[in-house]
């Protein structure tokens, strides 16, 4: 069964920094572009960064660009999130999804990892 | 303020159908595929439609999709308890250069 398992998350200091870990199973990882989203407490899902097969182009969300970083290693069929500088507004469930679809224009995100929390204390 | 504009909430009873809607711009909706996820709180989002009207296997079609302009619309007939969850649509945007959902709508089914 394809899965994706995200984990690293947990209490941060306001400024500090985490890094977040997402491992997909049951399927090839290296193929697949991915994304970071996240939810905080009552609100809906935010997009947060996008990356491709090669890692060659990687886009940010405005609220989180020179902050977080995005990579992956296709050899351990895992996605990372290097969040650094983090404010109480990061305090979110964070998920990782695997992109489907030909172009970006007609991406969509058919698996999704259960997500991991995140709070950040000042 | 989310790019994509959704009803907070909607409701309805079991058995009824409701729509949601989901208004974007040229730079989203009017140019690219909407899809729809739905969410129960602690779990992973699910997919529901692609490609502004598709149901991937296992989806009921007691859901749909349909797209007109700058507007996407989920449809749900046939109501039952277990669809009480928040639903999103989702895009991507040309001119931000980014993934993009509505603010989400909650379903209560009374």
């Amino acid at each position: 069964e394809a899965q994706l398992v995200e984990s690293g998350g947990g209490l941060a200091q306001a400024g500090g920094s985490l890094r977040l870990s997402c491992v997909a199973s049951g399927f090839s990882f290296s193929p697949y572009s991915m994304h970071w989203v996240r939810q905080a407490p009552g609100k809906g899902l935010e997009w947060l960064s996008y990356i491709i097969t090669s890692s060659n182009i990687i886009y940010y969300a405005d609220s989180v660009k020179g902050r977080f970083t995005v990579s992956r290693d296709n050899a351990q069929n895992s996605l990372y999130l290097q969040m650094n500088s983090l404010r109480d507004d990061d305090t979110a469930v964070y998920f990782c999804a695997r992109v489907k679809g030909p172009t970006l224009a007609t991406h969509y995100l058919d698996l999704w990892g259960q997500g991991t929390p995140v709070t950040v204390s000042s | 303020q989310s790019v994509l504009t959704q009803p907070p909430s909607v409701s309805a009873a079991p058995g009824q159908k409701v729509t949601i809607s989901c208004s974007g711009s040229s730079s989203n909706i009017g140019n690219n595929y909407v899809s729809w996820y739905q969410h129960l709180p602690g779990t992973a989002p699910k997919l529901l439609i692609y490609d502004n009207n598709k149901r991937p296997s296992g989806i009921p079609d007691r859901f749909s999709g349909s797209k007109s302009g700058t507007s996407g619309t989920l449809g749900i007939t046939g109501l039952q308890t277990g669809d009480e969850a928040d639903y999103y649509c989702g895009t991507w945007d040309s001119s931000l250069t980014a993934a993009v959902f509505g603010g989400g709508t909650k379903l209560t089914v009374l």
